[in-house]
């Protein structure tokens, strides 16, 4: 059973255009949300991460919105470059150390 | 460092062969993660260490899939007899305990499996 639930599958987006990929989940345990990004023929690696305790978390010009009581988030790239094609991951953990992924989103910025 | 390194980075046998894939974490980290990429199920972990002890290997598909952590720099994941359907992208992840946040995973590179 997939326990964080990703979507879309893949996406295309104009350059300069805004990215946006959702993730809810089920489990009221988890607390940690972090975002993965992998280019190919590359492992993940992190992109951002946030906590519930807050609704909203932005770094440059990713940003994760966290609405605690849907059970979901959401990863927003503004003004998406063709330099952030790639596969994103969302995560969920309850321990900090496991994590659950969702089954990725493989965004395409066309110039 | 160097990050976290996987061998081989390609791997192709045939169906019913032996394969072992190899991780060498991050020094330091006390964590180590394996997990499979298939484009229908996404990244699933197969097992976690902690301090070279298994903690979770609820996620290893079947009695076929082995992992092992002799020491801290070392793991290896092997699959006997290997099939076609173990064809995936095998990564090894590594991380450290951050008080009062979570562990941020590290990934390798992969391993491409390829079972014929």
């Amino acid at each position: 059973q997939q326990q964080v639930k990703q979507s879309p599958q893949s996406l295309i987006v104009q350059k300069g255009g805004i990215s946006i990929i959702n993730c809810a989940y089920e489990n009221t345990a988890f607390d940690y949300f972090p975002w993965y990004q992998q280019f190919p023929g590359k492992g993940p690696a992190l992109l951002i991460a946030i906590r519930p305790d807050v609704s909203e978390k932005k770094e440059g010009r990713f940003t994760i919105s966290f609405n605690k009581s849907a059970k979901q988030f959401s990863l927003h790239i503004m003004d998406s470059q063709p330099g952030d094609s790639a596969t994103y991951f969302c995560a969920a953990s309850d321990t900090g150390n496991q994590f659950y992924f969702g089954t990725g989103t493989s965004l395409t910025v066309i110039p | 460092d160097a990050g976290v390194i996987q061998s081989p980075r390609h791997e192709v046998t045939e169906m019913g062969q032996e394969v072992t894939l190899r991780c060498k974490p991050i020094s330091g980290h006390d964590y180590l993660f394996w997990y499979r990429q298939t484009m229908m199920r996404g990244l699933e972990l197969l097992i976690y260490f902690n301090n070279n002890v298994p903690i979770d290997d609820s996620g290893m598909p079947e009695d076929r899939f082995s992992a092992k952590m002799p020491n801290a720099s070392f793991s290896t994941l092997k699959i006997q007899p290997s099939e076609p359907r173990d064809s995936a992208v095998y990564f090894c992840a590594s991380s450290s305990p951050v008080e009062g946040w979570f562990n941020e995973q590290f990934f390798g590179p992969g391993t491409r499996l390829t079972v014929l």
